[in-house]
């Protein structure tokens, strides 16, 4: 069974600009959730869509938007990017039940100049 | 909302000895508790979870307590190898936040050979 794949792995973006990050859940999972990881916050969550419908969203700035398709892949957006958005984007895919596993991917490496 | 606490954030041991982690968390509401472990440049890896039901889990050489009155949880690990070193998170979530885990800080573990 395949894993979490994430696209793409690395990405150099300018102040300002927007960037779209996309995440394919291991198959047959229906949920997929999002972090964003930095040295200084840790893990922390953004969101998390299940069959189309976000179900819940951390506290984050509405630059940060989500989406999830009817296949369940999902793709995150930020908008009028800043230098601190740099971080490591993190989706993790599960059944979607609660307290159910949540399976990482390798994550993309988001870098803002 | 929740607050996951991790303690130690740095630990080194020598090669075959112990090493535990403890975490606390805030919300009487948590009921699953996943650990992750994260190598350098490499996405998080379930490796041990823990659900309020049970209070001790154990796999191979990793196990984990919980204990719910004092809302604390623990990852044990024997007979340390080169191997186990890695970064270590824990984590909390409850049923009714699907998947919107609370992390740790995490704690980076040196097995020294």
């Amino acid at each position: 069974k395949a894993g979490v794949t994430q696209t793409p792995r690395y990405l150099i973006k300018t102040r300002g600009q927007q960037v779209t990050l996309s995440c394919s859940p291991i198959s047959g999972h229906r949920s997929v959730s999002w972090y964003q990881q930095t040295p200084g916050q840790g893990l922390q969550f953004l969101f998390e869509y299940f069959s189309e419908t976000q179900r819940n969203k951390g506290n984050f700035p509405g630059r940060f938007s989500g989406r999830q398709f009817s296949n369940s892949r999902s793709e995150m957006n930020v908008s009028t990017l800043e230098l601190g958005d740099s971080a490591l984007y993190l989706c993790a895919s599960s059944s979607g039940g609660g307290n159910t596993e949540a399976f990482f991917g390798q994550g993309t490496r988001l870098t803002v100049v | 909302g929740e607050n996951v606490e991790q303690h130690p954030s740095t630990l080194s041991v020598q090669e075959g000895d112990s090493a535990v982690i403890k975490c606390t968390y805030s919300d009487s509401a948590s009921n699953y508790f996943p650990w992750y472990k994260q190598e350098l440049g490499k996405r998080p890896q379930l490796i041990i979870d823990i659900r309020s039901n049970v209070g001790e889990k154990k796999d191979q050489r990793i196990a984990v307590t919980l204990n719910k009155t004092a809302k604390h949880f623990s990852l044990h690990i024997t007979e340390t190898q080169p191997e186990d070193s890695a970064v270590y998170f824990c984590a909390a979530s409850d049923v009714q936040n699907f998947n919107k885990f609370y992390f740790g800080s995490g704690t980076k573990l040196n097995v020294k050979p």
